[in-house]
């Protein structure tokens, strides 16, 4: 069973600054999934990423594979990117695990 | 090309009653996955299914729970005789191929009163 950890599980920070959240998993896998959820909405998967690192506008997420962490980064942060972060490693038949998730508040 | 499509988006049932939960995967996705949210909690596995197929289960609670995906029409989770402690949000996944790709929808809110 993998173990998923995710740090810090409350972030409140000041518009404009930089943040990051990271996972740790404990079993080897095939892809890793950084989801977001707006409280009461639904799940937007941002990235699934299985080596290396991407970036979709101010969002960018890296994976060590060997080191089983991931990083998921906010440049220039908002108050409308104020929502839960989960990471969710997949591993072959066991589908995904979801960390309990990076509650970000940006503050104007 | 329509996402996960998941329909009621909210339900409210009384205790006691059966609750319905659709769930219409993206065109080509053969595979399919739902996860419960309880209130406060992360989001926790519950079944997988293929076209016709339960492939796991063991995130199910063994009784009232039942899952299906027929090969015409959508995925169903069903919940029979529903109990306050149902009330959670329902999330179902769909993928292409195992463990590649997922695409989640937006979730039915169950409250049972």
């Amino acid at each position: 069973k993998n173990e998923v950890e995710q740090s810090p599980q409350n972030l409140t920070a000041q518009e404009g600054e930089f943040i990051t959240i990271n996972c740790s998993y404990s079993v080897g896998i095939s892809a890793l999934h950084w989801l977001q959820q707006h409280p009461g909405g639904g799940i937007v998967s941002l990235f699934m990423l299985s080596s290396g690192k991407k970036k979709h506008g101010r969002l960018i997420a890296t994976i060590n594979i060997q080191e089983k962490h991931s990083s998921l980064h906010i440049t220039a942060s908002h108050p409308r990117d104020s929502a839960v972060y989960i990471c969710a490693p997949a591993s072959g038949a066991d589908g995904l695990t979801f960390g309990k998730g990076t509650h970000l508040i940006i503050q104007p | 090309n329509a996402g996960v499509m998941q329909n009621p988006r909210h339900l409210v049932r009384r205790r006691g009653q059966e609750a319905r939960l659709r769930c219409s995967p993206m065109k080509g996705h053969s595979h399919v996955y739902w996860y419960r949210q309880l209130p406060e909690e992360g989001l926790k596995f519950m079944v997988y299914l293929q076209k016709e197929n339960i492939i796991d289960e063991s995130g199910m609670p063994k009784e009232r729970f039942s899952a299906e995906f027929p090969k015409e029409g959508p995925s169903i989770l069903r919940i029979q005789q529903v109990v306050r402690g149902d009330s959670a949000a329902y999330f179902c996944a769909s993928s292409p191929e195992i463990d590649y790709g997922y695409t989640f929808g937006s979730g039915t809110r169950l409250t049972v009163v």
